[in-house]
């Protein structure tokens, strides 16, 4: 049974544009969910996260929850080539708070 | 600014061998994680660690893995009798008193098993 799932992309958008990026989960009771972006062969470096439904924006950054839905999103603005990676959504299970979830993540290619 | 470390960055070991994976936390973070991530797949929880004991392992985590915090900085995996299966990458995380769900993770010790 998938806990976490993303779109796995390639996502590709141009230097400039904003890059939407889509995570569902399956557990109703989950409370927590962040966004970790993870560059090729190194570790998730965490970018965000959000507890409670609507927006939560941080710099060029986004996060939006919809627990009725099961959805959480991330928005990435004036994107750069330097935000090219996997972003990785990872929800936090309803029972066993520090167990992490984690979508199969979205690869985005922003391209110059 | 503070960081999780990881040693080895590889190790290569032949089946049926333990390995030890350590890692060092940041200083003032009080629970521990390990994860791993197979190539090309998800990052999956083996464990967390708070109070020098084991306080969440998922199915993963059966006999075969153990976690200890040996002294007041170090933390540390052990894989005994290593299988095909267990090549990845292994992330150690830890998060802080208050806000332990903000996890950050170490670089990762890529496990080659042969």
């Amino acid at each position: 049974q998938k806990e976490v799932e993303q779109n796995s992309g390639p996502l590709s958008v141009p230097e400039g544009a904003i890059a939407s990026l889509n995570c569902t989960y399956s557990d109703r009771g989950s409370q927590s969910f962040f966004w970790y972006r993870q560059y090729s062969g190194k570790s998730p470096e965490l970018i965000m996260f959000i507890y409670s439904n609507g927006d939560k924006e941080d710099g060029r950054f986004t996060a939006q929850l919809n627990k009725a839905s099961q959805y959480v999103s991330l928005l990435i603005r004036d994107s750069q080539p330097s935000d090219s990676a996997t972003y990785l959504c990872a929800v936090s299970g309803a029972l066993r708070g520090n167990q992490f979830y984690f979508g199969t993540g979205t690869s985005l290619t922003v391209i110059p | 600014e503070p960081e999780v470390t990881q040693t080895p960055s590889h190790q290569v070991t032949q089946m049926g061998q333990e390995v030890i994976l350590r890692c060092v936390p940041i200083s003032n973070h009080l629970y521990f994680y390990w994860y791993r991530q197979i190539l090309g797949q998800k990052v999956e929880f083996l464990v967390s660690f708070y109070n020098n004991e084991i306080s969440e392992k998922s199915e993963i985590f059966d006999d075969q893995f153990s976690v200890e915090r040996p002294d007041g900085s170090n933390f540390t995996l052990k894989i005994r009798s290593t299988k095909l299966e267990d090549s990845a990458m292994y992330f150690c995380a830890s998060s802080e008193p208050g806000l332990k769900e903000t996890q950050y993770f170490g670089p990762g010790t890529r496990l080659l098993v042969l």
